[in-house]
C-alpha cells in the first residue's frame, strides 16, 4: 500500500544534542510537510517543500532545518533541541495539481514522538 | 487569511447517540474543507473533504458533513456513536500551499 513512513516512531535525545527525524513516502507526491504537534493542540506547520522549493513558516525557529534529497525522502533536523521542542512531529504529503492555488488533501505519517531529556 | 473555529474542545457522547462536531470557517475564496481524525499516538487520517459539487459529503466510518456557505459552516455528524469513535477531530480549511487547522475537538464515548 502507498503510504507515508516515519522513523523512528519514538526518539529520545538529550538537551542540545542534534537529532534528525526522517520521513519517506511511496505516494510520489510533490509536496511534503513537517508539522509540530504538542499535547492537545492542533498541528503547527513548520515548513514544506513544493517539489525542491523550500518554504519556511515565518515563526519557525532557526533551530529547525529540513532537507529533501529526492521526491521520496524528507528530513527534519533539530540542531540544538530544547525542552520546549518535545512534541509529536508529523510528516505529510500531498499531490498539488492546481499550481499552488489551493492546498488539497494531505496524507499523514504516524508521527515521531520526540522526548528531550 | 483563512481561519477555522471548532466549537467545544471536548465533547462527551453516549454510545449509540448522535455525534455532532461544529466547525465554522472564514475564507476569502471558495474553500476546500476537511475533517481529520487522530487516534492517540498516531497521525491524522482524512475522514472526508469538500471541494466542489454536492454539499453533503459522506466519509469513512459513517461520518458525514454538510457545507453551508450561508452559515460558513462544515459540521461533522454521525448518527450513532461507537466506542471506536473516541479520538481527536480536526477541521481544516485550505489556503495557498497549506491547510489551516482548527484547535480540535476531543470526543469521549461513554457506554
Amino acid at each position: 500500500d502507498a503510504m507515508v513512513i516515519q522513523n523512528p516512531r519514538y526518539q529520545v535525545t538529550q538537551f542540545g544534542k542534534p537529532v534528525t527525524l526522517s520521513c519517506s513516502q511511496t505516494l510520489n507526491h510533490n509536496v511534503m510537510y513537517w508539522y509540530q504537534q504538542k499535547s492537545s493542540q492542533a498541528p503547527k506547520l513548520l515548513f514544506h517543500y513544493y517539489d525542491k522549493d523550500f518554504n519556511n513558516e515565518a515563526d519557525t525557529p532557526d533551530n529547525f532545518q529540513s532537507r529533501r534529497p529526492n521526491t521520496s525522502f524528507c528530513f527534519l533536523d533539530i540542531r540544538s533541541p530544547g525542552l520546549g521542542d518535545a512534541a509529536m512531529y508529523l510528516c505529510a504529503t500531498s499531490r498539488d495539481v492546481l499550481g499552488r492555488v489551493v492546498a488539497g488533501e494531505q496524507f499523514f505519517g504516524p508521527g515521531t514522538r520526540l522526548t528531550v531529556l | 487569511a483563512q481561519s477555522v473555529t471548532q466549537l467545544g474542545s471536548h465533547v462527551s457522547v453516549s454510545e449509540g447517540a448522535l455525534v455532532l462536531l461544529r466547525c465554522n470557517y472564514s475564507s476569502s475564496v471558495p474553500p476546500y474543507l476537511f475533517w481529520y481524525v487522530q487516534y492517540p499516538n498516531q497521525g491524522l487520517q482524512l475522514l472526508l473533504k469538500y471541494t466542489t459539487g454536492a454539499t453533503l459529503v459522506k466519509g469513512i466510518n459513517g461520518f458525514e458533513a454538510e457545507f453551508k456557505k450561508s452559515e460558513t459552516s462544515f459540521h461533522l455528524t454521525k448518527p450513532s456513536a461507537h466506542m471506536s469513535d473516541a479520538a481527536e477531530y480536526f477541521c481544516a480549511v485550505s489556503e495557498v500551499g497549506k491547510l489551516q487547522f482548527g484547535a480540535g475537538t476531543q470526543v469521549v464515548v461513554t457506554p
